[in-house]
């Protein structure tokens, strides 16, 4: 079964407007880590937030927010007034104390395409 | 966070050849990571990489295939080996960052290509 499900494969919107990128996740531990990478058509993966399970605090950076909701095994990112920079393959991660250390689940990943 | 670059960026290769990609990190890190993501697909880690230890393979990777070494703290290769065009992806290395163990910072990757 796939830990991490990210159900959107492709979106497109147009610039300035707002888009959340969900992310699902499925684990037994109680302590995990959750994070998200970008992956601009270059290749490179860039890191982007990690959380862990105790802190379910939402976390604002400029245009980047996150919503970690334990209730519902969410993990959602918003892009607040996207920009044609913003477009890349977004990766939601899950990486479980109790398995191998630093192993990470990644998602199918989401591609997001901003128009002008 | 630590930088991290590879070689080849990347590279067309021959079905029956082997390639070894080097990953090198600016400063020491305990672990070192391998993935390979196929065109279009999500990350799958090949194996972990500890300095001075054999290398961990996940499920479905073996070391006849992907031979890792891991001489010291800043730098690794992954070896493919008797490619096929199948094994045309991005791999990627990753380092843990020492402090939050469980991030992981990537390098630049590696695309080859197997004809």
């Amino acid at each position: 079964a796939q830990k991490v499900t990210q159900a959107q494969t492709e979106i497109s919107v147009v610039e300035k407007e707002d888009v959340t990128l969900d992310c699902v996740y499925e684990t037994r531990d109680t302590t995990y880590y959750l994070f998200w990478y970008k992956q601009p058509p270059s290749g490179e993966l860039v890191f982007l937030i990690r959380r862990n399970s105790f802190d379910e605090q939402n976390e604002i950076s400029g245009r980047y927010s996150w919503n970690f909701q334990k209730s519902t095994s969410s993990f959602n990112f918003t892009i607040t007034a996207s920009q044609v920079v913003d477009s890349a393959v977004y990766f939601c991660a899950l990486s479980e104390r109790g398995s191998t250390l630093g192993r990470l689940y990644f998602g199918r990943g989401t591609q997001l395409t901003v128009w002008p | 966070s630590a930088v991290i670059s590879q070689k080849p960026s990347r590279d067309i290769c021959q079905r029956g050849t082997s390639l070894t990609i080097q990953c090198q990190v600016d400063s020491q890190v305990t672990m070192m990571f391998w993935y390979r993501q196929q065109p279009g697909q999500s990350l799958t880690l090949i194996a972990t990489a500890n300095q001075g230890s054999e290398a961990t393979y996940e499920s479905g990777f073996v070391i006849d295939k992907f031979p890792i070494s891991r001489p010291n703290l800043t730098f690794s290769t992954l070896t493919v080996s008797n490619m096929s065009p199948e094994d045309s992806s991005i791999y990627l290395c990753s380092v843990s960052d020492g402090i939050h163990t469980d991030t992981q910072y990537f390098g630049p990757g590696t695309r080859l290509t197997v004809l």
